[in-house]
């Protein structure tokens, strides 16, 4: 495609609601990563895929966050039992993994609210 | 424990002038680092990608420098236009080809025609 996608482009849910959020990268890329951003705070980095593994998931805050990628394209971000500290704006980013150069291209980001 | 810091929080100049945002990270062995910009309720854009061999990039208007030694890198804009406003971040990436960005909490630029 011709850039990163993600959705839903906003998410209001209730505590304790599970969520799942949605990354289709360009076409091609074999690195997909997930960071968040919550207010007044800088870009927190989550997971990093290579392919459908998930070589680091170092960055996870909980056991409530779990990904997936599979086919080594699309990937979803699961929250279960959302809280209020989760809501921020959760960023998607593929790349080509080409080695040296590994310029990475976001998405637009779903904005979670947890009320 | 790797920290970047991006430094004014905020900065305001008006058309034309010519202006440096800052950014210092705390372990200077970097594997490469990273200038993106993000305009409101959308993603990032990456900007210039300098490599840890590297000591500067260009791009237009936009010229990068990289000063491994003292941990530092300055993200220089030419004849700034209103069009540039945006939060500006600087990411920086240890650890290889396998490692994971760590970013500043960015600079907000506004440029006032």
């Amino acid at each position: 495609g011709a850039g990163v996608s993600q959705s839903p482009s906003n998410k209001v849910t209730e505590k304790g609601k599970d969520v799942e959020l949605r990354c289709d990268p360009i076409s091609g890329h074999t690195a997909l990563y997930w960071y968040r951003q919550s207010l007044g705070q800088g870009l927190e980095f989550l997971i990093y895929f290579q392919g459908n593994s998930a070589p680091d998931k170092s960055g996870l805050p909980s056991d409530r966050f779990s990904a997936e990628r599979t086919g080594g394209s699309v990937s979803t971000l699961t929250i279960q039992r959302t809280q209020q500290e989760d809501s921020a704006v959760y960023l998607c980013a593929s790349s080509l993994r080409s080695g040296f150069t590994d310029t990475q291209y976001f998405g637009p980001g779903t904005r979670l609210t947890v009320l | 424990k790797q920290e970047v810091t991006q430094i004014p929080a905020a900065l305001s100049v008006p058309e034309g002038e010519n202006l440096v945002l800052n950014c210092s990270f705390t372990d200077s062995a970097i594997y490469n680092l990273q200038w993106f910009r993000q305009d409101p309720g959308k993603g990032l854009t990456s900007l210039l990608l300098i490599q840890s061999s590297q000591r500067e990039q260009t791009s237009g208007r936009l010229n990068a420098s990289l000063d491994k030694s003292s941990g530092r890198s300055t993200l220089y804009i030419a004849a700034s236009q209103p069009g540039d406003s945006a939060t500006y971040l600087c990411a920086v990436r240890y650890g290889g080809s396998q490692g994971n960005l760590i970013f500043g909490k960015g600079t907000k630029l506004s440029v006032k025609p």
